[in-house]
């Protein structure tokens, strides 16, 4: 299966600057990829699908502005949280989906953000 | 829409005894399934995918079973060891569409 590369692990950043969040897929080329959000003891939600070379598709209530997507090769795609708040504060995983004969995710390792 | 956990049931086994965890998953057209394991501050891991035109698969150590007819999942983990602990998620998805619904969780702890 897919080998799936996230960093940073975890950042603490102050209110009102921005994190750049970077998933890598390392043995497999990703024309799309997916932002998940956790919160504690919460499921995983979907954010956004990351397209290589488009525009990302976000999920209902999440603010494009704020969550900007980049997925500029088939291999990378970054998450730039924006103008961070302590709501914001969360684990962000993103994963790949794989091709036969599963066709379920790999996920990231997850990238904690506390916001300060 | 999607199903969102406000908190996590919580199943505590003894080390060596069967596990089930149980998962009821929303949309009747879903045909495929997938349970994952995330262990604290890590990304969820596959363990086991299951199709709608199977009741049961099995891997080692673990077994899915599909229930149909009420919408029901559930994920048997035999000898359960204390490195089973952690969170299993159920996941659900119709064929042709990208998006898995996760539900809601459920955290295994191992008793020693």
């Amino acid at each position: 299966g897919a080998v799936v590369s996230q960093h940073p692990s975890r950042v603490i950043c102050k209110s009102g600057t921005s994190v750049k969040i970077e998933c890598r897929s390392l043995d497999f080329q990703a024309t799309t990829m997916f932002w998940y959000r956790q919160f504690p003891k919460q499921s995983l939600m979907l954010m956004a699908t990351s397209n290589e070379g488009s525009k990302a598709t976000y999920e209902q209530g999440v603010e494009k502005d704020k969550f900007l997507i980049n997925h500029a090769s088939l291999t990378l795609s970054t998450l730039t949280v924006t103008s961070a708040h302590p709501e914001d504060s969360s684990f962000y995983i993103c994963s790949v989906r794989q091709g036969v004969p599963s066709y379920g995710y790999t996920f990231g390792s997850g990238t904690r953000l506390t916001v300060v | 829409g999607e199903s969102v956990g406000l908190h996590l049931p919580t199943l505590s086994v003894q080390e060596g005894d069967n596990s089930i965890i149980n998962c009821a998953y929303s949309n009747s057209a879903s045909d495929y399934f997938i349970w994952y394991k995330q262990e604290s501050g890590k990304g969820p891991q596959f363990i086991i995918d299951i199709r709608s035109n199977m009741d049961k698969r099995q891997g080692q150590r673990v077994t899915v079973l599909l229930n149909k007819t009420v919408k029901h999942l559930s994920l048997q983990i035999a000898a359960t060891q204390p490195g089973d602990s952690a969170v299993y998620f159920c996941a659900e998805n119709t064929s042709g569409t990208y998006k898995y619904i996760f539900g809601t969780g459920t955290r295994l702890k191992v008793l020693a």
